[in-house]
């Protein structure tokens, strides 16, 4: 089975600090997403990479920035953690023509911005 | 550009009811419509995907959803539901041929009830 792992399941950090949040998957996938989901605004698009040291925005970009030196290695990056950012972070991967074949998720981090 | 909603934050049934899901889309190119079920504490998993010829679509776990392009809909069904069918479900949509962008409902929180 297509695993994506991602490093922390929960994870507390105080304001103004960097926080990395990792995700790995082992099925040689190009694409990687990651999302953030808040209760009533669902899953919302924060960055993807179609291939390695590729990215591009998607609709929540602010205060966010990715790193993908290695295939299957997608981090996002909260340069300098604001409360408002407290929510759970979802990574996925896909194949190619992935929303045919389907995201496979990783179990998500939730990440508490003191 | 695409949108999603789905119209119940929640929705509560008792054990062996009928149950609806209810998605609309927007979008002016064709499209593929899909279901995601998240389970508490878990990522999200595929449960069931339009992408071209019967309009009535089923997973193999009893349910069914419907697309209907002249009401841009994809509403979830299931005829009898399951304690074990507690979950969120997330409606999501992305561009026929597109490499691989979902955009996500706000997601439905079903509710069973012994």
């Amino acid at each position: 089975d297509v695993k994506v792992t991602q490093s922390s399941r929960y994870l507390v950090k105080r304001t103004g600090e960097k926080v990395f949040l990792e995700c790995v998957q082992d099925m040689d996938h190009e694409n990687m997403f990651w999302y953030r989901q808040d209760p009533g605004l669902g899953l919302r698009l924060i960055y993807f990479s179609y291939d390695v040291k590729m990215k591009e925005k998607g609709d929540i970009p602010e205060g966010y920035s990715v790193s993908r030196e290695k295939k299957e290695r997608f981090s996002l990056i909260l340069e300098s953690a604001s409360t408002n950012q407290t929510s759970m972070y979802l990574c996925a991967s896909s194949s190619p023509r992935g929303a045919v074949y389907g995201y496979t998720f990783g179990s998500g981090t939730r990440l508490t911005v003191v | 550009a695409q949108s999603v909603t789905q119209l119940d934050s929640q929705v509560p049934v008792f054990e062996e009811a009928p149950v609806e899901l209810r998605c609309n889309y927007s979008s002016s190119v064709s499209v593929y419509l899909f279901w995601y079920v998240q389970y508490p504490n878990q990522g999200l998993q595929l449960l069931l995907k339009y992408l071209s010829g019967s309009t009535l679509v089923e997973s193999i776990n009893g349910f069914e959803a419907e697309f209907n392009k002249s009401q841009t809909s994809f509403h979830l069904r299931k005829p009898s539901v399951h304690i074990s069918d507690t979950a969120e479900y997330f409606c999501a949509v992305t561009i026929s041929g597109n490499t691989g962008k979902l955009i996500f409902g706000q997601g439905t929180t079903l509710q069973v009830k012994p």
